[in-house]
């Protein structure tokens, strides 16, 4: 089915590892997303993606490495965990600036 | 710099009352959009309606009415007649024609009661 998938859902590791989240979309959208939602934060941009090989910081992008080599990905990578960095991330597409941007199911990461 | 702002932490009502849920917006730029998006209890993210800044035309689907005002800077969500099954986190969101940045509210969890 077309849509938008993350991998894992559930990810439990310790700090100091690195960690990578994976986001895969069929819709061909130009833009791609990562968020993380905390509370008391509600959902925080981490990177974004205009289109392949086009990336740029978002709001809370310190610890966190993207690449988008492919249009379809957007893996997020944390190259060396910290508890602060438990929360669930979302990665979300859209087709421009003006269109909804639909999100994967979420990953929820727990760093020890 | 843009804002979004749901006053509404919580809200609690009983099965089949209506129930309005309030998104006020900051934003200098002309040309904006704004989202509501809906989270159950299983944690997505369901897009719900998209509004741009020069339609202001009410949008009523099914039980779901969006009232916008950009003389108050606001983009109301109402639900008519709840049901249980309404129970979630409504955020209300805002970006701006040009940006990347889709800017949430801080998100109203609504419980439905029988």
């Amino acid at each position: 089915d077309a849509g938008i998938t993350q991998s894992p859902r559930y990810k439990i590791t310790e700090t100091g590892r690195q960690v990578t989240l994976m986001c895969h979309q069929t819709w061909s959208h130009s833009y791609m997303f990562w968020y993380r939602q905390d509370l008391g934060h509600g959902l925080r941009l981490i990177y974004y993606s205009a289109a392949a090989d086009i990336t740029d910081k978002g709001e809370v992008p310190d610890g966190y490495v993207v690449s988008r080599s492919k249009t379809e990905n957007f893996p997020l990578t944390l190259e060396s965990a910290t508890r602060s960095q438990t929360s669930v991330y979302f990665c979300a597409s859209s087709e421009n600036a003006g269109q909804p941007q639909h999100f994967g199911d979420g990953t929820r990461l727990s760093i020890l | 710099a843009q804002k979004v702002t749901q006053a509404q932490t919580e809200i609690s009502v009983v099965e089949k009352e209506d129930v309005t849920l309030d998104c006020v917006y900051e934003t200098r730029d002309t040309t904006y959009y704004l989202f509501w998006y809906k989270q159950p209890p299983s944690g997505e993210l369901v897009f719900l309606i998209r509004r741009n800044s020069f339609d202001e035309q009410n949008e009523i689907s099914g039980r779901y009415s969006w009232n916008f005002q950009k003389s108050t800077s606001s983009f109301n969500f109402t639900i008519t007649a709840s049901q249980v099954v309404d129970s979630a986190v409504y955020f209300c969101a805002l970006r701006s024609q040009g940006a990347q940045k889709l800017v949430f509210g801080q998100g109203t969890r609504l419980t439905i009661n029988p």
